[in-house]
């Protein structure tokens, strides 16, 4: 049981280039998350999927698009990285939405130049 | 939205000290977590406790919804310990609200 991974685990880009940060999860679980963790914060949603096929926004989703792929997939991408989207990414996961428990991937690290 | 505010931000502590942090948040809740994130930025659930109380090892929370606050109790602290510590609470999306943490350093 890995429960949830990340890829890639590091990644430098340069301003202007695009990537996907893939999520998978192992734990039949219906919702998935995407957070951004920057110095001396707590974390903050992304965008989040509370079952397949349906995905919405959270709190700071500007520069980013995400997709469900299937159930235990969740994917999140950056078009046109800009150094304010330099931070450390999460993808969490949980059996249904507010009332389980969020279990964490170990983290994606992104700079952007 | 929900404002979750935890204290001390910062505590350092001598090898074998007890400690309590307190997480304060402004609305009812229907999920409460308690995380330590490493040294290696990993993220490990500590406690699932919206409510009562619940001890691990060294480590036990309370959490009293009524008076909407948590509290983390680490004991006879070991350097392993060291890190940030993450309260977060259930949004109306079904995402997790974090505080900004309380930073520990257990010194040998």
């Amino acid at each position: 049981n890995a429960g949830v991974t990340q890829t890639p685990k590091f990644q430098v880009l340069k301003t202007g280039q695009s990537m996907t940060l893939q999520c998978a999860q192992d734990m039949n679980h219906n919702s998935m998350y995407w957070y951004r963790q920057d110095p001396g914060m707590g974390l903050r949603l992304i965008y989040y999927s509370a079952s397949e096929g349906t995905t919405d926004k959270g709190e700071v989703p500007n520069g980013y698009n995400v997709s469900r792929l299937n159930k235990r997939e969740f994917s999140l991408r950056l078009e046109s990285a800009a150094p304010s989207q330099t931070s450390v990414y999460f993808c969490a996961s949980a059996y249904a939405s507010a009332y389980n428990e969020q279990f964490f991937g170990p983290g994606t690290r992104l700079t952007v130049l | 939205g929900i404002q979750v505010e935890q204290s001390p931000p910062d505590l350092i502590l001598q090898e074998g000290a007890n400690s309590t942090l307190r997480c304060n948040f402004s609305d009812s809740v229907n999920n409460l977590q308690w995380f330590h994130q490493n040294p290696w930025g990993q993220l490990i659930n500590l406690f699932y406790i919206p409510s009562g109380t619940k001890q691990n090892g060294r480590l036990s929370a309370t959490t009293v919804a009524t008076e909407r606050y948590s509290l983390l109790y680490i004991s006879s602290s070991q350097t392993t310990d060291s890190g940030v510590y993450f309260c977060a609470v259930g949004g109306s999306q079904g995402n997790l609200i974090f505080g900004k943490g309380t930073k520990l350093s257990v010194k040998p």
